[in-house]
């Protein structure tokens, strides 16, 4: 079956101590991003990655990193969480642009709390 | 990508069509429209997309205007499972500068009422 997988899908942390949420898809997708959701604001981009080794910026990366070793996988990594941090998190995937089928998949969510 | 407006929230009978209109009256020859919707905390999900012929599949149809300013999604039997927020995204499919891809404005909140 075809999908994004999120680990962990809920997690409760405190300030400063680094974390790490998983995204893998079985899917072959180049491009994979991060978004965060939060109320009032929407979904919002956090990084995106056009392929392996390949990232760049969303509309607020501050306070957070990516890393893109491998096709399928795509960690979000918080080197030191703040409470301005607690959100619900997705991770999404799709061929690259160009390609016939571009809808993205999401996975199922994180919510980060972080106290 | 070009703005989109979306009406706040619509309700829709059970079993009626539901018609979610989006209007985006900036768009670009290139950017097409992408329909998304969202059931409450659950991950974004795709339901079409076209460019500015009407587009159907097993979920949804999408009327485009002739004049691409505007779009109706239309879920022609609606059940209790559709409701969530939809999202009315235009982008383009091909570019060589900026690859963010999707950008979710507010949507419009679905109740299907029993």
């Amino acid at each position: 079956e075809a999908q994004v997988t999120q680990n962990p899908r809920y997690l409760i942390t405190v300030t400063g101590k680094k974390l790490t949420v998983t995204c893998s898809q079985n899917m072959n997708h180049e491009y994979m991003s991060w978004y965060r959701q939060d109320p009032g604001l929407g979904l919002r981009q956090i990084y995106y990655s056009m392929n392996v080794e390949v990232t760049d910026k969303g509309d607020v990366p501050e306070g957070y990193k990516v890393s893109r070793k491998e096709k399928r996988n795509f960690p979000l990594i918080l080197e030191s969480p703040s409470p301005n941090q607690t959100s619900l998190y997705f991770c999404a995937s799709s061929f690259s642009q160009g390609a016939a089928n571009t809808e993205a998949f999401f996975g199922q969510g994180t919510r980060l709390t972080v106290v | 990508d070009a703005k989109t407006t979306q009406p706040t929230s619509m309700d829709c009978a059970e079993g009626r069509a539901a018609n979610l209109p989006c209007n985006h009256s900036t768009i670009s020859g290139n950017e097409y429209v992408y329909w998304y919707r969202q059931i409450h905390s659950q991950g974004p999900q795709y339901i079409i997309h076209g460019l500015k012929n009407n587009e159907t599949n097993e979920m949804a149809s999408l009327i485009i205007t002739e004049d691409r300013k505007s779009s109706t999604l239309i879920l022609p039997h609606a059940t209790l499972r559709d409701t969530a927020v939809y999202y009315c995204i235009v982008r383009v499919l091909i570019s060589s500068g900026s690859a963010r891809q999707l950008t979710f404005g507010s949507g419009t909140q679905l109740t299907v009422l029993p």
